[in-house]
């Protein structure tokens, strides 16, 4: 079945390093996304790409970089990891929308711990 | 600016009761509101959606409502089950439908 992957799955970091999450999608898909979800905050929108060549910022863009490698790839950096970038990051897909939006699809989420 | 309100951040109900989450959203020109369910360690899946040129939609125990005057929406679950304990997220679309601005969640616990 055509998916969204994430790796790595889980990565504990300390203060300062440099990080990188990577999406992976077979569905074809033009647009992805970044998010990250913090207990009571929900899901919040870092970047976008809406083809390779198309990089966007999202709500809380600071502290993190995009790269759009190929309509099938999307990596996410953290160029200086700070403890309260520890988080759940999920990566997602879609269709571009057509009059209104579409279903994002999402992956099965990185689980950052920073130190 | 970019915002939606969820309520209540947890709920819950006897197993056979109702449950009901709402949102509100900021922006006037938004025009579709899907509701994500996300099991403990799963990642979020889209449950149901409405776009605004509808007032409800029903799928088996799962309806969405509509009111785009008052700018909200809400999640209603019927003969709740266990199954359905889970965090539900609602999201609206913004700047057209570029993207989605979700709420912050709700933590629905079914009690046997």
């Amino acid at each position: 079945d055509a998916d969204v992957t994430q790796t790595p799955r889980n990565r504990i970091t300390k203060t300062g390093k440099r990080i990188m999450l990577e999406c992976s999608q077979t569905k074809g898909h033009d647009r992805m996304y970044w998010y990250r979800q913090d207990p009571g905050l929900g899901l919040r929108l870092i970047y976008y790409s809406f083809d390779v060549k198309d990089i966007n910022k999202g709500e809380i863009s600071d502290g993190y970089s995009v790269s759009r490698q190929a309509q099938a790839k999307f990596s996410l950096s953290l160029e200086s990891a700070i403890p309260n970038q520890t988080a759940l990051y999920f990566c997602a897909t879609s269709d571009p929308p057509r009059s209104s939006g579409v279903e994002q699809f999402f992956g099965p989420g990185t689980r950052l711990t920073v130190l | 600016g970019e915002n939606v309100e969820q309520h209540p951040s947890t709920l819950s109900v006897q197993e056979g009761d109702s449950a009901v989450i709402k949102c509100t959203y900021s922006d006037s020109a938004s025009n579709y509101f899907p509701w994500y369910k996300q099991e403990l360690g799963k990642r979020p899946q889209l449950i149901i959606d409405i776009r605004s040129n509808v007032g409800e939609k029903k799928d088996q125990r799962i309806a969405v409502t509509l009111n785009k005057t008052a700018k909200h929406f809400s999640l209603h679950i019927t003969e709740t089950q266990p199954e359905d304990s889970a965090v539900y997220f609602c999201a609206a679309s913004f700047r057209g439908a570029q993207k989605l601005v979700f709420g912050q969640g709700t933590r629905l616990t079914i009690n046997p």
